[in-house]
């Protein structure tokens, strides 16, 4: 079964801390993303890759950067964290639109709190 | 922390009726729709899509419905059962590679 895998389910950190973020995908696509999903806002995109190496900011980057190494990983990394950023965190990877499948495959999310 | 389906508009439902969930889109050049289930403290999961070349598509007790004309979408689910109880989302793709997603509606089944 393929799978988005992110490697917390829950995440406690303190104000000021580096908190990275990780997000494995076994189905070789070439697109990953990371969303925050906060009560009556939806999905907010934070940052997104189209291929190893690259980014892109979202709508709402502010606060974070990202890392994409390998093709596989696409990490999200608060620089310092605020407790403005307490939030489940979603990420996906998708096929290029060049293939027929354009859906997205979440992750089971990341719920972190910034105390 | 506090549910995603907080604040979103919801559909109650009596088990084994069946459901129907309704999605305005934005973009008339969107050719690529996908509804998703998402579960109290899970991640989204895909259900069902349809590309803008087809007005309804059937899966397992789902059907999508695309009216072009009026940008909307819905869904609907035959026979509700206790599992499907969750926040569902539309999703439309238009000329770049990103998915916009609607907030959603919280779908309760009352047993």
């Amino acid at each position: 079964d393929v799978k988005v895998t992110q490697s917390s389910r829950y995440l406690v950190k303190r104000t000021g801390e580096k908190v990275f973020l990780e997000c494995v995908q076994d189905m070789d696509h070439e697109n990953m993303f990371w969303y925050r999903q906060d009560p009556g806002l939806g999905l907010r995109l934070i940052y997104f890759s189209y291929d190893v190496k690259m980014k892109e900011k979202g709508d709402i980057p502010e606060g974070y950067s990202v890392s994409r190494e390998k093709k596989e990983r696409f990490s999200l990394i608060l620089e310092s964290a605020s407790t403005n950023q307490t939030s489940m965190y979603l990420c996906a990877s998708s096929l290029n639109s060049g293939r027929s499948n354009y859906g997205y495959t979440f992750g089971s999310g990341t719920r972190l709190t910034v105390v | 922390g506090e549910s995603v389906g907080l604040h979103l508009p919801t559909l109650s439902v009596q088990e084994g009726d069946n459901s129907i969930i309704n999605c305005a889109y934005s973009n008339s050049a969107s050719d690529y729709f996908i509804w998703y289930k998402q579960e109290s403290g899970k991640g989204p999961q895909f259900i069902i899509d349809i590309r803008s070349n087809m007005d309804k598509r059937q899966g397992q007790r789902v059907t999508v419905l695309l009216n072009k004309t009026v940008k909307h979408l819905s869904l609907q689910i035959a026979a509700t059962q206790p599992g499907d109880s969750a926040v569902y989302f539309c999703a439309e793709l238009g000329g770049s590679n990103r998915l916009a997603f609607g907030k959603g509606n919280q779908v309760v089944v009352i047993p």
